[in-house]
């Protein structure tokens, strides 16, 4: 089983601020990973795939990176509704596996 | 617009059995995969297994798999998950969630059902 590891657990970062989440798979994905927001009693929504390509809707402030085993969500500018839990996937391999999360929470 | 409408609150008793199901309104899964995923309260999201109607497969989580059965009506509008050998841990909201994209064996996944809640209690 692949284990995503997610870094940090808690980011505290004022609006306007930019934001680096990061994302660490125990072994190669393949650049098959990705990322979701939930916000507090709301559903997950599809924010990232295949690394880096947004899902229809997404705001261009939000963009992934990385490869391999290593990956970067990056929010350019947050805005209020961002600060959220957010999660990596990845879909490489059977089982498919999600990160622990990093909460986006305002300083 | 295809939604996917979950059944509702189960409370259940340890060792038993949950049947929770996820039904396309508007349409069918077709041919796209549908994974289950729960999370239990206050903790992160947690993938519990998937079924791919085009290749009529299933998968499932190791830690699970055991007692976990996902399967589909004939007409694929309704998945289902079933849970057997209830433990308190498996107290979450279990949300079924679609792929992105069709002829896939479960990837990342757009649409969500709202979730339901099965509570393990004695």
């Amino acid at each position: 089983e692949i284990v995503m590891t997610q870094s940090p657990a808690t980011q505290s970062a004022s609006p306007g601020e930019r934001a680096t989440l990061s994302c660490r798979a125990s072994h190669n994905v393949n650049n098959k990973l990705a990322w979701y927001q939930q916000k507090s009693g709301q559903v997950p929504r599809l924010l990232i795939y295949g690394a880096s390509t947004r899902a229809t809707g997404v705001p261009a402030r939000f963009s992934g990176s990385g490869s391999g085993t290593e990956f970067t969500l990056t929010i350019s500018s947050l805005q209020s509704e961002d600060f959220a839990v957010y999660y990596c996937q990845q879909y490489d391999n059977w089982p498919r596996t999600f990160g622990q999360g990093t909460k986006v929470e305002i300083k | 617009q295809v939604q996917l409408v979950q059944s509702g609150a189960e409370v259940k008793k340890p060792g038993s059995s949950v049947k929770v199901s996820c039904q396309a309104s508007g349409g069918t899964f077709n041919t796209y995969a549908v994974s289950w995923v729960r999370q239990a309260p206050g903790q992160g999201l947690e993938w519990v297994g998937a079924f791919s109607p085009i290749f009529g497969t299933t998968n499932y989580a190791q830690n699970i798999r055991d007692r976990v059965t996902i399967s589909a009506d004939e007409s694929t509008t309704t998945v289902y998950l079933e849970l057997s050998g209830l433990r308190f841990e498996d107290t979450a909201v279990y949300y079924c969630a679609r792929d992105h994209i069709p002829a896939g064996a479960s990837r990342y996944f757009d649409l969500w059902g709202r979730g339901t809640l099965v509570i393990v209690s004695s």
